[in-house]
């Protein structure tokens, strides 16, 4: 069975500073990977994925991703953080048989 | 990218009615659609996959008597959850692939609250 473990509930960082979101994935075969984003009361929206193709992944607003099989791991970074990056971030991964599993989420705080 | 929108996006019921839940896929077809519950401040859990024109799939432990899925058209799955308890009260949310059999993205409806009084 394929999961994903979020490493910290919520983070917090200043704005411009540095956002670092860990994820790591269990998984039998060559995963899938995906960050998405929610924001309140709303559903969720892609940032990025892998899927197989280059390992570095970048996606929408500045984020980005690595994939580091030896790691186990998809960690989200963005170098300079901004207010409207205050979000829910959610780790997801799929197999062949496209089924996705979330992880628990981990929620982004940008202090001013 | 493609758009699913769900309706209604909150509902507010009394216990032991029940309420029905519509997913639309608006530009694609989707064969496939998934129903997700998400508590507050909780990932989303995976309640069940709807296959067009077919029986859902459920998760181990959702009650399929309770939630009751119908996908009889490639843009539309419904859940009616059937007389609904406050413990049923949550954020309910669909997704699908715009793409059936590769590993795309899946696109998210923008959720529907359900509240039960």
């Amino acid at each position: 069975a394929q999961s994903v473990t979020q490493l910290g509930s919520h983070v917090s960082v200043s704005e411009g500073a540095l956002v670092l979101l860990r994820c790591n994935y269990s998984s039998s075969v060559p995963p899938y990977l995906f960050w998405y984003v929610q924001y309140p009361n709303q559903g969720l929206q892609l940032l990025l994925k892998y899927t197989s193709a280059a390992t570095l992944v970048k996606g929408i607003n500045g984020f980005e991703a690595e994939f580091k099989k030896s790691e186990t791991s998809f960690h989200l970074t963005k170098p300079s953080a901004h207010m409207s990056d205050a979000a829910e971030y959610f780790c997801a991964v799929s197999d062949h048989n496209n089924d996705m599993r979330f992880g628990a989420g981990t929620r982004l705080t940008v202090k001013p | 990218g493609a758009v699913v929108s769900q309706h209604p996006s909150w509902v507010i019921c009394k216990s032991g009615t029940s309420v029905k839940i519509e997913c639309r896929s608006l530009d694609f077809q989707a064969t496939t659609m998934f129903w997700y519950r998400q508590f507050p401040k909780q990932s989303l859990m995976l309640m069940a996959t709807s296959n067009e024109g077919s029986k859902a799939t459920y998760e181990q432990g959702v009650e399929k008597d309770k939630f009751l899925i119908n996908h009889a058209s490639l843009t539309l799955s419904t859940l009616t959850v059937t007389s609904a308890h406050p413990e049923d009260s949550s954020f309910y949310i669909c997704s699908a692939r715009d793409q059936p059999g590769s590993v795309g993205e899946l696109f998210f409806g923008e959720g529907s609250r359900l509240t039960v009084l």
